[in-house]
């Protein structure tokens, strides 16, 4: 019931084009879903995270689709430029019955080609 | 900006060999984390700190790793003896909520058993 489901693995897409990850869960009482952002040989950074509470949330070329009723959420990544490839892992944590431990997803590899 | 540190960024050490890695957390951040990232894969937690106190380590192999944070600001994460399937990155994140909405991670430690 804590796991996370990513899809899909690996994503190539065209420069201008819009990256679409997508993420399913299973245990309700999970209340925030960061996403982030990794390069090779470096540490996850932090990129955009939503609460339940809302359906999205935009910030710049990234917004989080949330879907409550069907417990998945999706990251897009509108005008995906070459600076984007990177490995994407969507995660969720129950905050205040888990202190916060975050559950990831497998993570997707995405490849823009200029 | 402040940033997690960690240190050393690579290892190699030998099977059955001790190694201990660091981590300083972002000033004033009270909740720590040790993750594991094995290559392809999303991170694993396997220690969780609220100030000098272990509030999760469930899945800490405690009969070779052991984690501290003596006064509540740096931790060590240590291993020993260390075993070939130990290889892996190494991720400390901080958070300065105790229900760990926004971790923020550092470089990781990448370790090689040989």
């Amino acid at each position: 019931q804590q796991q996370v489901k990513q899809s899909p693995q690996s994503l190539i897409v065209q420069k201008g084009g819009i990256s679409i990850i997508n993420c399913a869960y299973e245990n309700t009482a999970f209340d925030y879903f960061p996403w982030y952002q990794q390069f090779p040989g470096k540490g996850p950074a932090l990129l955009i995270a939503i609460r339940p509470d809302v359906s999205e949330k935009k910030e710049g070329r990234f917004t989080i689709s949330f879907n409550k009723s069907a417990k998945q959420f999706s990251l897009h990544i509108m005008d995906s430029q070459p600076g984007d490839s990177a490995t994407y892992f969507c995660a969720a944590t129950a905050g205040g019955t888990s202190y916060g431990k975050l559950t990831f997803g497998q993570g997707t590899i995405l490849t823009v080609h200029p | 900006e402040a940033e997690v540190a960690q240190s050393p960024r690579y290892k190699i050490t030998e099977k059955s060999q001790a190694v201990a890695f660091w981590c300083d957390p972002i000033s004033g951040h009270a909740t720590l984390y040790w993750y594991r990232q094995i290559l392809g894969q999303g991170p694993e937690l396997l220690v969780q700190f609220q100030d000098e106190s272990v509030v999760d380590d469930s899945q800490l192999p405690k009969d070779r790793f052991s984690a501290e944070r003596l006064k509540g600001v740096d931790s060590t994460l240590k291993i020993q003896p260390a075993e070939l399937g130990d290889s892996a990155m190494y991720l400390c994140a901080s958070s300065p909520a105790p229900y760990g909405y926004e971790q923020y991670f550092g470089p990781g430690t990448r370790l090689t058993v040989t």
